[in-house]
């Protein structure tokens, strides 16, 4: 079965300095990987995906993700951090070479920008 | 393009009624995913369905617990009996094939 994990509850980062949430994941197959961010009372927004090619990849609002295939891991980062990047983040994975490749996410990554 | 809808976008009710849950996602995405949500956790996955299949559904699921998707365009969920540790938010998605899931604002669920 899949599934992912990260294992920091909470980061907490100054301002300016560059940010990095932790993500492990488990598959039986291939992975297509993503990350999400979510504002208090809101939806969650799509960052980033990893499906094949380059193990770095860029989304949205500078953020960018390297996805590890030895070390299963798709670790999400900023290299200069806003306190408007203060949310909660969370890593999903989809195994699309199981049947009906259903998408799991994690328990969520609490970030906090301190001015 | 105007995204997934949720309705209601709160529901306020006493344990023991039933509950329905409306979802209209994006027009041409043929999946569509209900995830519950607790304050703080992630999402936990429910169902999907692949236009109206229902490909599968949570084992966490109980029977009190239905969601429909007729003609594979919008999506019900049902819970009947509601106990008061159904109180959460129900997320709705969709998306193409494998692309990323597009989410709606969310049903937030409270039952006294």
């Amino acid at each position: 079965a899949q599934s992912v994990a990260q294992p920091e509850d909470q980061v907490n980062v100054a301002e300016g300095n560059p940010l990095t949430v932790k993500c492990t994941y488990s598959v039986s197959g291939n992975p297509y990987l993503f990350w999400y961010v979510q504002y208090p009372n809101r939806g969650l927004q799509f960052l980033l995906k990893y499906i094949t090619g380059d193990n770095l990849v860029k989304g949205s609002y500078g953020f960018e993700a390297e996805f590890n295939k030895s070390q299963t891991s798709f670790h999400l980062k900023k290299p200069s951090a806003l306190v408007s990047d203060s949310a909660l983040y969370f890593c999903a994975v989809r195994d699309i070479e199981t049947s009906y490749d259903k998408v799991i996410f994690g328990p969520g990554t609490s970030l906090s920008v301190i001015p | 393009d105007t995204g997934v809808s949720q309705n209601p976008r709160h529901k306020i009710t006493k344990r023991g009624q039933n509950v329905t849950f409306r979802c209209d996602p994006i027009s041409e995405h043929n999946r569509l995913y209900w995830y519950r949500q607790t304050l703080g956790q992630g999402p936990e996955f429910l169902t999907y369905f692949q236009n109206e299949a229902q490909l599968e559904k949570s084992r966490l699921l109980s029977d009190r617990f239905s969601a429909e998707r007729p003609k594979g365009s919008f999506s019900t969920l049902e819970i009947q009996r509601t106990e008061q540790g159904d109180s959460a938010m129900y997320l709705c998605a969709s998306s193409l094939q494998t692309g990323e899931l597009f989410f709606g604002e969310g049903s937030r669920l409270t039952v006294l």
